[in-house]
């Protein structure tokens, strides 16, 4: 079965571009997380998409936005952007929702390395 | 808001050595995750912990979860250089609806 896959797998942006990540869950899972990882914050929520519904978001700008397909496959945007949105983007899938006292197990992709420069 | 504090952030040790990692909360855990990521990979999971007390080994890796379900430990054996990546706890909590993760420990085994 294949993995979670994003792309790009690196992006090189300039302040006030915006960029379009995309993420392809595993096959038949319909919950598709994505996280920001910075070496200083962390790894930190941005979003959760099951069946096409935003389920849940974590504390970020408007500038950042997802969305989710039928087939599952999800994307996010971040628009206008700054030299503190450099990060690895990562997506996870599972089959069911992932947060909660009873969340599903997630399986991440390797990343997308965005650049602001 | 639940925050995860990961203790120590870094450490640099030789093959052979154990260590033990740490992840605590002031909120109760409704079940915690363990993960180990690898340079340009993404988080893998390792292990889930859900009950009060439980003890958990992978091989050389074993996983407490403390009593109260506010902090949880991860001990290596003897380890070896494919042990080097960040090591992630992940907690969920009764009063929300996302994994909050703590902010990792790097670990670099050395030959």
């Amino acid at each position: 079965k294949a993995g979670v896959t994003q792309t790009p797998r690196y992006l090189i942006k300039t302040r006030g571009q915006q960029v379009t990540l995309s993420c392809s869950p595993i096959s038949g899972h319909r919950s598709v997380s994505w996280y920001q990882q910075t070496p200083g914050q962390g790894l930190q929520f941005l979003f959760e998409y099951f069946s096409e519904t935003q389920r849940n978001k974590g504390n970020f700008p408007g500038r950042f936005s997802g969305r989710q397909f039928s087939n599952s496959r999800s994307e996010m945007n971040v628009s206008t952007l700054e030299l503190g949105d450099s990060a690895l983007y990562l997506c996870a899938s599972s089959l069911a929702p992932s947060g909660g006292p009873v969340g599903d197990t997630q399986y991440f992709g390797p990343g997308t390395r965005l650049t602001v420069l | 808001t639940q925050l995860l504090e990961q203790s120590p952030q870094f450490l640099s040790i030789q093959e052979g050595e154990n260590l033990t990692v740490y992840c605590n909360s002031s909120s109760v855990f409704s079940s915690l995750q363990w993960y180990r990521q690898e340079p340009g990979e993404g988080p893998v999971l390792l292990v889930t912990v859900v009950t009060g007390g439980e003890v958990k080994k992978l091989k050389r890796l074993t996983f407490q979860f403390g009593d109260a379900r506010k902090d949880s430990s991860l001990h290596i054996t003897a380890a070896q250089p494919g042990d080097t990546g960040l090591y992630l706890c992940a907690g969920a909590f009764y009063n929300t609806d996302k994994l909050i993760f703590g902010t990792g420990t790097r670990l670099q085994v050395f030959p």
